[in-house]
């Protein structure tokens, strides 16, 4: 299997434009979550997807932040506009549901963002 | 809510040293309790998970005991190597709103191993 994967690996942007970045879960998970990771607040739940459906999302940070996932196998997050404080690197987990104790997180290489 | 409080890093330990990081948590339930590890330039990976009181987790020569009377879940290695060297974060998790079990994590400790 490939893993979780993550698109771009790097961006490097001007405030004020748009970012999208791009995730794919393992094949067979059922839910999706977003992270962002920072020296000053550490790792974030942003959101997470069950079954494509946004099923929390009190994490977002703002309204210049939005996520979907329009299949099973697709998911982005956006940011429009962007600001340098949203500089961070940005992580996708995928996991799958077996109503058992713990469910394993499988996450993404993340992608490293800049904003200037 | 929900928190994991990680011992303060960074950690920097010889080869072969005997390796403990500290991790307590705060839980209004029974969470299940994680040990993830992330290289330089990579996303978290599990290490080792532990789901009820008095489990331990291994892997890799890695061991954690599940402590609910301390509220703990220390990491501990015998011997650490130099390909050792990476952040590791405690994490726990609960039941959320869509019955996902989200992870709380702790702050993360920085652990160099040299040679």
């Amino acid at each position: 299997d490939a893993g979780v994967i993550q698109s771009p690996r790097h961006e490097v942007t001007e405030m004020g434009q748009e970012v999208t970045l791009r995730c794919k879960p393992i094949s067979g998970h059922d839910y999706l979550f977003w992270y962002r990771q920072t020296m000053m607040r550490g790792l974030e739940l942003l959101i997470y997807f069950n079954n494509n459906v946004p099923i929390d999302d009190s994490g977002m940070p703002e309204d210049r932040f939005s996520a979907k996932m329009p299949n099973a196998s697709f998911s982005t997050l956006k940011i429009q506009p962007s600001e340098p404080r949203d500089s961070a690197v940005y992580f996708c987990a995928s996991s799958h549901w077996t109503g058992g104790a713990t469910d394993t997180q499988y996450f993404g290489p993340g992608t490293r963002l800049t904003v200037l | 809510g929900d928190s994991v409080t990680q011992m303060e890093g960074p950690v920097t330990l010889s080869e072969e040293a005997f390796l403990t990081i500290n991790c307590t948590y705060t839980a209004t339930g029974y969470p299940s309790l994680f040990w993830y590890v992330q290289y330089p330039g990579e996303g978290l990976q599990l290490l080792l998970k532990a789901t009820k009181a008095d489990d331990k987790g291994s892997n890799k020569g890695f061991e954690a005991t599940y402590r609910k009377e301390t509220t703990s879940f220390h990491l501990e290695k015998g011997s650490v190597q130099v390909s050792d060297s990476a952040v590791y974060f405690c994490a726990l998790s609960e039941l959320g709103s869509g019955s996902a079990r989200q992870l709380t994590f702790g702050s993360g400790t920085q652990l160099t191993v040299l040679p």
